[in-house]
């Protein structure tokens, strides 16, 4: 059963255009979420987070928007450039606990020049 | 500052061969480390995770192994490999909240 779901493999923006990632989870008893960015070949980094106490959590271009009673949550890049151009993962995990991060299986954003 | 290596970077290896893969983290003491494998459209699979030496949770049945020697080394084995075994293998560690990864190790599987 996936607890964290991106349910788009892929998606293409045009450059200096919003991109927007989406994911959903299922398990309530989550309340951290954080995005990470994947290059080929590189571990991921991580790229921003937002707690369930919060609706928004905006860093720079990178925005994460959090809707807690759909269990969904998004992360807007505006404006788009090519560096954004990775595979994002969504993760999600119960604040503060010592074991695992559930992370979805990854959107990958390609921005077309 | 806190680091992870992993090595080797990438690795190919003939089916039912052996398999040691080592993650060393500096900079930090009892980390909770993690092995995850991303394969082909599987995103990021958790295999293993230890929040101290020699105690390890296994996520996945399969026929990989993990131990935890000391305090900042994780180990990724297995005794034989199998063609399934084949993809990005990741250590990390956890901070706060988040999780850090390593660079990575390509295993290829012939």
């Amino acid at each position: 059963d996936q607890q964290v779901k991106q349910n788009s493999p892929s998606l293409s923006v045009q450059e200096g255009r919003i991109s927007i990632l989406n994911c959903d989870y299922t398990n309530s008893m989550f309340d951290y979420f954080l995005w990470y960015k994947k290059y080929p070949a590189e571990g991921p980094t991580f790229l921003i987070s937002i707690s369930s106490i919060k609706d928004k959590n905006e860093d720079g271009r990178f925005t994460v928007f959090l809707n807690k009673s759909a269990k969904h949550l998004s992360l807007h890049i505006v404006p788009s450039q090519p560096g954004d151009s990775a595979v994002y993962f969504c993760a999600a995990s119960e604040e503060n606990r010592d074991d695992k991060i559930i992370f979805g299986k990854g959107t990958r954003l390609h921005i077309l020049p | 500052s806190q680091t992870i290596h992993q090595w080797p970077a990438t690795l190919v290896q003939p089916v039912g061969s052996p398999l040691s893969l080592e993650c060393t983290v500096e900079g930090t003491s009892n980390p909770n480390l993690y092995w995850y494998r991303q394969a082909a459209g599987r995103g990021l699979q958790l295999l293993f995770y230890s929040v101290g030496i020699g105690q390890i949770s296994s996520e996945v049945p399969q026929n990989l192994s993990a131990s935890r020697p000391q305090d900042r080394q994780f180990i990724l084995s297995s005794k034989k490999l199998l063609l399934s075994d084949s993809g990005f293998y990741l250590c990390a560690w956890r901070g706060y909240n988040e999780q850090f990864f390593g660079p990575g190790t390509r295993l290829t599987v012939l």
